[in-house]
């Protein structure tokens, strides 16, 4: 699976939107990026996923670049409840059944 | 949307004695469950894969005698933490792919998770 790079950490304030980047250069076509965010002490949650074309859905937008080496997932009103670690993962289309692997993340901080 | 439990939600046991924790996808059928350790500020470590009537594959490292999985039904997966001790302490959380989707866009769903502390 292709590396992905995030940055560690990111503020936002309420009712604004978030907008995370995640860097995956070395994409290959057959691979998807997911995202997945875990609010402390707890199991990680779904949030979208895509391959090339942008995604939303009731939790947030993927827009994916047009080179597929990189993405942004957008919070468009974000709120206290959405403080969590957010991890951007590319997996390809043959390991289905396979297990994600997660990276470090980026940890959002809402506040007030 | 597909629901994933786990039980004890948190466990307190000694040294030595044996832990077992229940993962059960709730709404569908999970072929395949994936079990995950996590430490205080760390990401999420893949221990083993477990595929329903067969024996788990586990990840390099993680010792298959200590961390005993079960897969017996399709709705059910078992990690048992045998002999535990205090550096098995940890946050443990199971995962279930929902088949029903059809690959490629088939998604894992994540449970609760259990926290283990050993005494």
């Amino acid at each position: 699976d292709a590396k992905t790079t995030q940055p560690p950490s990111m503020d936002c304030a309420e009712g604004r939107a978030a907008n995370l980047p995640c860097n995956h250069s070395t994409i290959s076509g057959n691979e998807y990026v997911y995202w997945y965010r875990q609010i402390h002490s707890q199991g990680p949650q779904y949030i979208i996923h895509g391959l090339k074309n942008n995604e939303t859905n009731e939790m947030a937008s993927l827009i994916i670049t047009e080179d597929r080496k990189s993405s942004t997932l957008i919070l468009p009103h974000a709120t206290l409840r959405d403080t969590a670690v957010y991890y951007c993962i590319v997996r390809a289309v043959n390991q289905a059944g396979t297990a994600l692997i997660f990276g470090k993340g980026t940890t959002l901080s809402v506040s007030s | 949307g597909a629901v994933v439990s786990q039980h004890p939600s948190r466990v307190i046991c000694k040294s030595g004695t044996s832990v077992k924790i229940e993962c059960r996808s709730l709404d569908f059928q999970a072929t395949t469950m994936f079990w995950y350790r996590q430490f205080p500020k760390k990401s999420l470590m893949l221990m083993a894969t477990s595929n329903e009537g067969s024996k788990a594959t586990y990840e390099q490292g993680v010792e298959k005698d200590k961390f005993l999985i079960n897969h017996a039904s399709l709705t059910l997966s078992t990690l048992t933490v045998t002999s535990a001790h205090p550096e098995d302490s940890s946050f443990y959380i199971c995962s279930a792919r929902d088949s029903r989707q059809g690959w490629p866009a088939d998604t894992q769903y994540f449970g609760p998770g259990t926290r283990l502390t050993v005494l």
